[in-house]
């Protein structure tokens, strides 16, 4: 049973331009959202994160929009840079479960062509 | 560079024989997960600690078994190996439980098991 989902197995966008990732969410009870971007040969990297109390952060070029009652959350990286290519994780988490694991999604492979 | 390490970078093994994988977490750090990663698959969670004890289980074999040391570096030991164990193998740390304040997960680089 696939709790986050990223139906986007790749995206690929125009240096400049905006890159939009989704990921939509089945289970109520997360209240806490992260995104983490991955190079090849390396651990995932934390990116930014959003309360369920909120439905926007922002953190420089990046800002993640949470819909709660689409159980849909979007990154948007404006403007797409080539150091930007990289793999998209989702993740959640809540403060109901008693513990603090992450449920990821599988991933968006984000080329941003120069 | 995220604080956390893991040893072995990479790990070949053959089928039936045990592993275990270390990590260290960040300085001051309480928690350590363990999550593994296979083939086009997103990160699943394994198993968490806290101050040495198990604090949250996921999907995670009877095979396999962790801990946690005083010194707060971890374990992960894999036992019987199967083709199908190979994978990336995460580790991260974080400082807070959920509640206290939220906080993030920091992981390592990861060890890459290959099972033949």
């Amino acid at each position: 049973d696939q709790q986050v989902k990223q139906n986007s197995p790749s995206l690929s966008v125009q240096e400049g331009r905006i890159s939009i990732l989704n990921c939509d969410y089945t289970n109520s009870m997360f209240d806490y959202f992260l995104w983490y971007k991955k190079y090849p040969a390396e651990g995932p990297t934390f990116l930014i994160s959003i309360s369920s109390i909120k439905d926007k952060n922002e953190d420089g070029r990046f800002t993640v929009f949470l819909n709660k009652s689409a159980k849909h959350l979007s990154l948007h990286i404006v403007p797409s840079q080539p150091g930007d290519s990289a793999v998209y994780f989702c993740a959640a988490s809540s403060t109901y479960f008693g513990n603090e694991k992450l449920t990821f999604g599988t991933g968006t492979r984000l080329t941003i062509i120069p | 560079d995220s604080g956390v390490t893991q040893t072995p970078k990479h790990l070949i093994t053959a089928t039936g024989q045990r592993v275990t994988l270390r990590c260290s977490p960040r300085s001051g750090d309480l928690s350590v997960y363990w999550y593994q990663q296979s083939l086009d698959q997103g990160l699943q969670f394994l198993i968490q600690y806290y101050n040495g004890e198990e604090r949250a289980k996921g999907n995670i074999l009877e095979r396999f078994s962790a801990q946690q040391f005083p010194d707060l570096h971890s374990e992960l030991n894999l036992s019987s190996l199967e083709l199908g164990d190979s994978a990336l193998y995460f580790c991260a740390s974080s400082g807070r439980l959920a509640g206290v304040g939220t906080d993030t997960q920091y992981f390592g680089p990861g060890t890459r098991l290959t099972v033949l």
